[in-house]
Protein backbone atom coordinates (compact mmCIF):
# COMPACT_ATOMS: atom_id res chain seq x y z
CA UNK A 1 0.00 0.00 0.00
CA UNK A 2 1.41 3.20 -0.93
CA UNK A 3 1.80 5.79 2.16
CA UNK A 4 -0.30 8.72 0.28
CA UNK A 5 -2.69 7.32 -2.35
CA UNK A 6 -4.60 10.10 -4.77
CA UNK A 7 -6.45 8.97 -7.87
CA UNK A 8 -4.77 10.65 -10.53
CA UNK A 9 -7.67 11.62 -12.59
CA UNK A 10 -8.05 13.70 -14.84
CA UNK A 11 -11.09 14.86 -12.45
CA UNK A 12 -12.91 17.32 -15.38
CA UNK A 13 -15.59 19.37 -13.68
CA UNK A 14 -17.24 22.60 -15.37
CA UNK A 15 -16.40 25.98 -14.70
CA UNK A 16 -17.88 27.00 -11.36
CA UNK A 17 -18.27 23.67 -10.23
CA UNK A 18 -17.12 22.47 -7.12
CA UNK A 19 -14.09 19.99 -7.16
CA UNK A 20 -13.52 17.89 -4.77
CA UNK A 21 -9.80 16.27 -4.37
CA UNK A 22 -9.21 13.14 -2.52
CA UNK A 23 -6.74 11.32 -0.20
CA UNK A 24 -5.80 8.56 1.54
CA UNK A 25 -2.95 7.83 4.04
CA UNK A 26 -1.66 4.81 5.74
CA UNK A 27 0.80 6.21 8.41
CA UNK A 28 -1.59 6.81 11.70
CA UNK A 29 1.18 8.93 13.47
CA UNK A 30 1.01 11.37 10.43
CA UNK A 31 -0.22 14.66 11.61
CA UNK A 32 0.19 17.49 9.51
CA UNK A 33 -1.09 17.60 6.12
CA UNK A 34 -0.62 20.27 3.45
CA UNK A 35 -2.42 20.53 -0.54
CA UNK A 36 -0.02 21.97 -3.08
CA UNK A 37 -0.68 22.94 -6.85
CA UNK A 38 1.30 21.61 -9.44
CA UNK A 39 1.13 23.61 -13.10
CA UNK A 40 2.83 21.52 -15.74
CA UNK A 41 6.51 22.71 -15.98
CA UNK A 42 6.35 24.35 -12.71
CA UNK A 43 7.06 23.14 -8.98
CA UNK A 44 4.11 23.15 -6.31
CA UNK A 45 2.84 25.49 -4.73
CA UNK A 46 1.17 25.43 -1.28
CA UNK A 47 -2.47 25.57 -1.08
CA UNK A 48 -3.53 24.73 2.49
CA UNK A 49 -2.26 23.05 4.97
CA UNK A 50 -4.30 21.11 8.13
CA UNK A 51 -3.29 19.77 11.06
CA UNK A 52 -6.48 19.43 13.30
CA UNK A 53 -9.68 17.30 12.08
CA UNK A 54 -12.71 18.68 10.46
CA UNK A 55 -12.73 21.55 7.98
CA UNK A 56 -10.65 24.37 7.30
CA UNK A 57 -11.69 27.35 4.67
CA UNK A 58 -9.58 29.97 2.89
CA UNK A 59 -11.64 31.57 0.39
CA UNK A 60 -12.54 29.35 -2.36
CA UNK A 61 -10.47 26.50 -1.11
CA UNK A 62 -11.21 23.96 1.97
CA UNK A 63 -9.90 21.60 2.95
CA UNK A 64 -10.96 18.51 5.27
CA UNK A 65 -9.11 16.30 7.45
CA UNK A 66 -10.42 13.06 8.66
CA UNK A 67 -7.64 10.89 10.88
CA UNK A 68 -9.84 8.43 12.28
CA UNK A 69 -10.70 7.70 8.56
CA UNK A 70 -7.26 8.25 7.44
CA UNK A 71 -8.75 10.50 4.78
CA UNK A 72 -7.89 14.18 3.44
CA UNK A 73 -9.77 15.57 1.23
CA UNK A 74 -9.70 19.65 -0.83
CA UNK A 75 -12.54 21.50 -1.98
CA UNK A 76 -12.51 23.87 -4.74
CA UNK A 77 -15.62 26.38 -4.96
CA UNK A 78 -16.60 28.08 -8.30
CA UNK A 79 -13.92 26.33 -10.22
CA UNK A 80 -11.93 28.61 -12.62
CA UNK A 81 -10.26 27.25 -15.71
CA UNK A 82 -6.91 28.61 -14.52
CA UNK A 83 -7.60 26.07 -11.53
CA UNK A 84 -6.33 23.08 -13.83
CA UNK A 85 -3.29 21.72 -12.34
CA UNK A 86 -2.20 18.66 -10.48
CA UNK A 87 -3.05 19.02 -7.19
CA UNK A 88 -0.35 17.17 -4.65
CA UNK A 89 -1.37 15.54 -1.41
CA UNK A 90 1.37 15.53 1.48
CA UNK A 91 1.62 14.21 4.77
CA UNK A 92 4.31 14.75 7.17
CA UNK A 93 5.74 11.13 8.00
CA UNK A 94 5.35 9.78 11.17
CA UNK A 95 4.95 11.66 14.65
CA UNK A 96 7.95 12.84 15.21
CA UNK A 97 7.83 16.18 13.37
CA UNK A 98 10.73 15.63 11.23
CA UNK A 99 8.99 18.25 8.56
CA UNK A 100 9.38 14.75 6.32
CA UNK A 101 6.95 14.74 3.54
CA UNK A 102 5.27 11.74 2.04
CA UNK A 103 3.21 13.25 -1.37
CA UNK A 104 0.96 11.00 -3.56
CA UNK A 105 1.11 11.26 -6.99
CA UNK A 106 -1.47 14.16 -7.38
CA UNK A 107 -4.98 14.35 -9.35
CA UNK A 108 -4.97 16.28 -12.25
CA UNK A 109 -7.95 19.02 -12.81
CA UNK A 110 -9.35 19.89 -15.70
CA UNK A 111 -11.80 22.91 -15.54
CA UNK A 112 -13.72 23.19 -18.80
CA UNK A 113 -14.86 26.65 -19.65
CA UNK B 1 10.41 38.77 0.01
CA UNK B 2 12.45 36.44 -2.31
CA UNK B 3 11.39 33.19 -2.53
CA UNK B 4 13.26 29.74 -2.76
CA UNK B 5 16.19 30.62 -5.50
CA UNK B 6 17.84 27.04 -7.21
CA UNK B 7 20.48 26.99 -9.90
CA UNK B 8 21.05 25.97 -11.90
CA UNK B 9 17.46 25.60 -13.40
CA UNK B 10 18.55 23.23 -16.50
CA UNK B 11 21.46 20.51 -16.06
CA UNK B 12 22.34 18.06 -19.38
CA UNK B 13 25.46 15.79 -18.24
CA UNK B 14 26.58 12.74 -19.48
CA UNK B 15 26.68 9.50 -17.73
CA UNK B 16 29.18 9.26 -14.71
CA UNK B 17 29.95 13.21 -14.50
CA UNK B 18 29.50 14.65 -11.06
CA UNK B 19 27.51 17.46 -10.92
CA UNK B 20 26.21 19.91 -8.13
CA UNK B 21 22.97 21.44 -7.75
CA UNK B 22 22.25 24.65 -5.65
CA UNK B 23 19.70 25.87 -3.46
CA UNK B 24 19.55 29.61 -1.71
CA UNK B 25 16.37 29.19 1.06
CA UNK B 26 14.03 31.71 2.09
CA UNK B 27 15.36 33.94 4.29
CA UNK B 28 15.44 33.14 7.93
CA UNK B 29 14.07 29.87 7.31
CA UNK B 30 16.25 27.54 9.23
CA UNK B 31 14.84 24.36 7.59
CA UNK B 32 16.09 23.00 4.11
CA UNK B 33 14.48 19.64 1.90
CA UNK B 34 15.89 18.63 -0.99
CA UNK B 35 13.30 16.11 -2.92
CA UNK B 36 13.36 14.50 -6.31
CA UNK B 37 10.37 14.46 -8.44
CA UNK B 38 10.05 11.85 -11.60
CA UNK B 39 7.53 12.42 -14.37
CA UNK B 40 3.68 11.85 -13.25
CA UNK B 41 4.71 11.00 -10.08
CA UNK B 42 4.58 13.23 -6.78
CA UNK B 43 7.84 14.93 -5.27
CA UNK B 44 10.13 12.14 -3.12
CA UNK B 45 11.91 13.33 -0.14
CA UNK B 46 15.75 13.08 -0.15
CA UNK B 47 17.01 15.10 2.76
CA UNK B 48 16.62 17.66 5.50
CA UNK B 49 18.45 20.17 6.75
CA UNK B 50 17.65 21.84 10.25
CA UNK B 51 20.54 24.29 10.46
CA UNK B 52 23.93 22.99 9.23
CA UNK B 53 23.46 19.47 10.31
CA UNK B 54 21.86 16.95 7.43
CA UNK B 55 18.56 15.73 10.36
CA UNK B 56 17.19 13.01 8.19
CA UNK B 57 19.29 11.66 4.66
CA UNK B 58 16.66 8.67 4.80
CA UNK B 59 15.44 9.23 1.32
CA UNK B 60 18.97 9.76 -0.43
CA UNK B 61 18.62 6.39 -2.68
CA UNK B 62 22.76 5.56 -2.53
CA UNK B 63 26.37 6.77 -1.71
CA UNK B 64 26.36 8.67 -4.73
CA UNK B 65 24.14 11.29 -3.25
CA UNK B 66 25.84 13.91 -1.31
CA UNK B 67 24.12 16.79 0.53
CA UNK B 68 26.06 19.95 2.38
CA UNK B 69 24.57 23.25 3.97
CA UNK B 70 27.80 24.74 5.44
CA UNK B 71 26.52 27.67 6.99
CA UNK B 72 22.92 26.90 7.73
CA UNK B 73 21.85 28.71 4.53
CA UNK B 74 22.63 27.77 0.84
CA UNK B 75 22.76 24.13 0.52
CA UNK B 76 24.40 22.07 -2.16
CA UNK B 77 23.33 18.55 -3.37
CA UNK B 78 26.29 16.61 -5.04
CA UNK B 79 25.79 13.35 -7.11
CA UNK B 80 28.49 11.76 -8.35
CA UNK B 81 29.01 9.14 -11.34
CA UNK B 82 25.17 10.16 -12.60
CA UNK B 83 23.03 7.12 -14.27
CA UNK B 84 20.63 7.76 -16.39
CA UNK B 85 18.18 6.68 -13.52
CA UNK B 86 18.85 10.34 -11.65
CA UNK B 87 17.58 12.49 -13.98
CA UNK B 88 14.47 13.89 -12.91
CA UNK B 89 13.64 17.30 -11.00
CA UNK B 90 15.52 18.06 -8.06
CA UNK B 91 13.31 20.09 -5.89
CA UNK B 92 14.24 22.22 -2.83
CA UNK B 93 11.82 24.16 -0.22
CA UNK B 94 12.49 25.69 2.55
CA UNK B 95 10.70 26.31 5.90
CA UNK B 96 10.88 28.22 8.91
CA UNK B 97 11.73 25.59 11.16
CA UNK B 98 11.12 22.23 11.21
CA UNK B 99 8.69 20.38 11.50
CA UNK B 100 4.63 21.63 11.40
CA UNK B 101 6.09 24.32 9.36
CA UNK B 102 4.66 24.52 5.67
CA UNK B 103 7.55 24.18 3.06
CA UNK B 104 7.66 26.43 0.23
CA UNK B 105 9.30 24.79 -3.14
CA UNK B 106 11.80 26.80 -5.14
CA UNK B 107 11.81 26.26 -9.13
CA UNK B 108 13.50 22.94 -9.18
CA UNK B 109 16.59 22.15 -11.52
CA UNK B 110 16.01 19.70 -14.47
CA UNK B 111 18.35 17.70 -14.32
CA UNK B 112 19.39 15.38 -17.63
CA UNK B 113 21.84 12.31 -17.40
CA UNK B 114 22.89 11.70 -21.00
Amino acid sequence: QKEVEQNSGPLSVPEGAIASLNCTYSDRGSQSFFWYRQYSGKSPELIMSIYSNGDKEDGRFTAQLNKASQYVSLLIRDSQPSDSATYLCAGEWGSSNTGKLIFGQGTTLQVKP
Amino acid sequence: GAGVSQTPSNKVTEKGKYVELRCDPISGHTALYWYRQSLGQGPEFLIYFQGTGAADDSGLPNDRFFAVRPEGSVSTLKIQRTERGDSAVYLCASSLDRGVDEQYFGPGTRLTVT
